[in-house]
């Protein structure tokens, strides 16, 4: 059976610090990849999404990077992290069924 | 992406069926209807998808209208366990086709 895998849930970073969020899927071949983002009461946004190793797109200029260096692997990273970086992040795969799996999330909180 | 929309929030008290309704007036001919919710917190989770015909499975049944400009999400016995947002999508299974979050409806089931 097919799993996602996304830790840490929770982190408290410093403004200013390195970000690296990780996501692993299982049981699966050449899943599309996203990072979405999720603030308090708010809606779900995409951040990126890939269709395959090295392929990245960006939905949405900001502080963040995606890369893809594995099949199942999905890393979102960040040099310096804002106070405005402070959100519930949610990794997602999907096949061609158009069925999407979330992670669990990581809620980030930049102080 | 086709652009749905639902009304923001819903009460159903429990025990009772809950219909969602969505619009969808400018899908394309190849979109389908996704309905997902997300349970506080949680990552949201996928629920039943289709095309053009009724479908059911153990969460819920979605009828589409035959000009498939709207659908109807029915929970058939509302329990205080989907209280939750639930999101519409219309996309293609396209693989390059991004997954977009509106702002969904949030379902209140009343004890």
């Amino acid at each position: 059976s097919q799993t996602i895998h996304q830790w840490p849930a929770t982190l408290v970073q410093p403004v200013g610090s390195p970000l690296s969020l990780e996501c692993t899927v299982e049981g699966t071949s050449n899943p599309n990849l996203y990072w979405y983002r999720q603030a308090a009461g708010r809606g779900l946004q995409l951040l990126f999404y890939s269709v395959g190793i090295g392929q990245i797109s960006s939905e949405v200029p900001q502080n963040l990077s995606a890369s893809r260096p594995q099949d199942r692997q999905f890393i979102l990273s960040s040099k310096k992290l804002l106070l405005s970086d402070s959100s519930f992040y949610l990794c997602a795969w999907s096949q061609t069924t158009g069925k999407t799996t979330f992670g669990s999330g990581t809620r980030l909180t930049v102080v | 992406d086709a652009k749905t929309t639902q009304p923001p929030s819903m009460d159903c008290a429990e025990g009772r069926a809950a219909n969602l309704p969505c619009n969808h007036s400018t899908i394309s001919g190849n979109e389908y209807v996704y309905w997902y919710r997300q349970i506080h917190s949680q990552g949201p989770q996928y629920i039943i998808h289709g095309l053009k015909n009724n479908e059911t499975n153990e969460m819920a049944s979605l009828i589409i209208t035959e000009d498939r400009k709207s659908s109807t999400l029915i929970l058939p016995h509302a329990t205080l366990r989907d209280t939750a947002v639930y999101y519409c999508i219309a996309r293609s299974m396209n693989r390059d086709d991004k997954i977009i979050f509106g702002k969904g409806t949030r379902l209140h089931i009343l004890p």
